[in-house]
């Protein structure tokens, strides 16, 4: 079956900007999560979305935010960029996001802010 | 201090060596504990996990977990060049959001 699809895999932004990114998920996942990774802090969890809700968050300012459609696609928008903002950003999709097992990831999307 | 500690490397090995990779951390609460390997310019996919303390064993590769002294470590038998990606720590607290909180990965290099 196919995995997860985050669009795009590249980009580049100038800071005050922002952005709009996109992960479809495995089909039948209903749990989506996001990720910052950088090499400095390593894999950083965003949020997580359930059934159209965020259900869990992480210590991101407000500039970061997201949403998921009734087909389990999901959106994360970054509002005002800052340099520090370039990343690479993984989504990841479970069944029900409560099995240590079953979360797979995209290949991500490299935003690189300027 | 991070709550998941994790040497980033790089490690280099020469083909056919044991690899060790290890991780630290602080909250107790952790029980579940997670390999992760991720090639360049892929996502992480998910390699081993184990319940609490123990040891596992999946053909070339072993996780083990030392709850008493916070320490979790894997090890790579006969290790490839295609063992050649990074390696991230996971844990989860049992019980709570399921969460991962990950270690920054340890970049592994296995020459020929």
């Amino acid at each position: 079956k196919a995995g997860v699809t985050q669009t795009p895999r590249y980009l580049i932004k100038t800071r005050g900007q922002q952005v709009t990114l996109s992960c479809s998920p495995i089909s039948g996942h209903r749990s989506v999560s996001w990720y910052q990774q950088t090499p400095g802090q390593g894999l950083q969890f965003l949020f997580e979305y359930f059934s159209e809700t965020q259900r869990n968050k992480g210590n991101f300012p407000g500039r970061f935010s997201g949403r998921q459609f009734s087909n389990s696609r999901s959106e994360m928008n970054v509002s005002t960029l800052e340099l520090g903002d370039s990343a690479l950003y993984l989504c990841a999709s479970s069944l029900d996001g409560a099995g240590v097992t079953e979360a797979f990831f995209g290949q991500g999307t490299r935003l690189t802010v300027v | 201090q991070k709550e998941v500690e994790q040497d980033p490397g790089p490690l280099s090995v020469p083909e056919g060596a044991i690899v060790s990779l290890n991780c630290t951390y602080s909250n107790s609460a952790f029980q579940y504990f997670m390999w992760y390997r991720q090639y360049s310019r892929k996502g992480p996919e998910l390699l081993m996990y184990t319940y609490s303390s123990g040891n596992k064993e999946d053909g070339r590769f072993t996780a083990q977990v030392d709850k008493s002294s916070k320490y979790i470590s894997l090890f790579i038998r006969d290790s490839q060049p295609s063992d050649s990606a990074t390696y991230l720590c996971a844990m989860i607290i049992s019980g709570g959001s399921y969460i991962p909180t990950f270690g920054r990965g340890t970049s592994l290099i296995v020459h020929p």
